[in-house]
């Protein structure tokens, strides 16, 4: 059974850093491209990162390029989201979602239950 | 960019069809994704590839795309399916992935 476990999420000052982690177990991780994607309170989904299997591709969207930065450690079956000099915008449920193949196509076929991210200001 | 625009609401009946829009400039030139999102819950995939329904997904999922609009049809429609519905193009050079999402009330 395909699981994604989010931690990390918590209530942090405007600027301020955090790191989300995503733990996999359930499938093969470095075969799967993954991505994270974002809900803020009463709003809609907003993609905001994904990487490759491997780790050598990565995207971001334009609201988060310059402070946020995805990896993964296939070792550990773990990809990560490190967030820097955070704004109140980025306050938001984050899910771990896993692609349907090794590049990133786009399409999640599993999700995790979500990590709360709260930036106060 | 490019914007996919989704109705923000849709109704229909028990027992009928609902019928969910997105809507872009030759979207059928894209592959379109469908989710499902419960009050929270974390989304699910019901359609990917335009058409495909994963495993576990009712044969009454279904979907459609050409020219401008892709559309999520919902066949014998059950108080289970009330739910917000997003479609999806990838495109990580757009400013949006996700369409504005759709809430389907189930009167």
């Amino acid at each position: 059974e395909v699981q994604l476990l989010e931690s990390g999420g918590g209530l942090v000052q405007r600027g301020g850093s955090l790191r989300l982690s995503c733990a996999a177990s359930g499938f093969t991780f470095s075969t799967y491209a993954m991505s994270w994607v974002r809900q803020a309170p009463g709003k809609g989904l907003e993609w905001v990162s994904g990487i490759s299997g491997s780790g050598d591709s990565t995207y971001s969207a334009d609201s988060v390029k310059g402070r946020f930065t995805i990896s993964r450690d296939n070792s550990k079956n773990t990809m990560y989201l490190q967030m820097n000099n955070l704004r109140a915008e980025d306050t938001a449920i984050y899910y771990c979602a896993k692609d349907l193949d090794t590049p990133i196509r786009g399409v999640f076929d599993y999700w995790g239950q979500g990590t709360l991210v709260t930036v106060s200001s | 960019s490019y914007v996919l625009t989704q109705p923000p609401s849709v109704s229909v009946a028990p027992g009928k069809t609902a019928r969910i829009t997105c809507e872009r400039n030759n979207i059928g030139s894209y592959s379109v994704h469908w989710y499902q999102q419960k009050p929270g819950q974390a989304p699910v995939l019901v359609i990917s590839y335009d058409s495909d329904r994963p495993s576990g997904i009712p044969e009454r999922f279904s979907g459609s795309n050409s020219g401008n609009t892709a559309t999520l049809t919902i066949s014998r429609v059950e108080a289970g399916d009330e739910a917000d519905y997003y479609c999806q193009v990838w495109d990580p050079s757009s400013d949006q992935v996700f369409g504005g999402g759709t809430k389907l009330t189930v009167l």
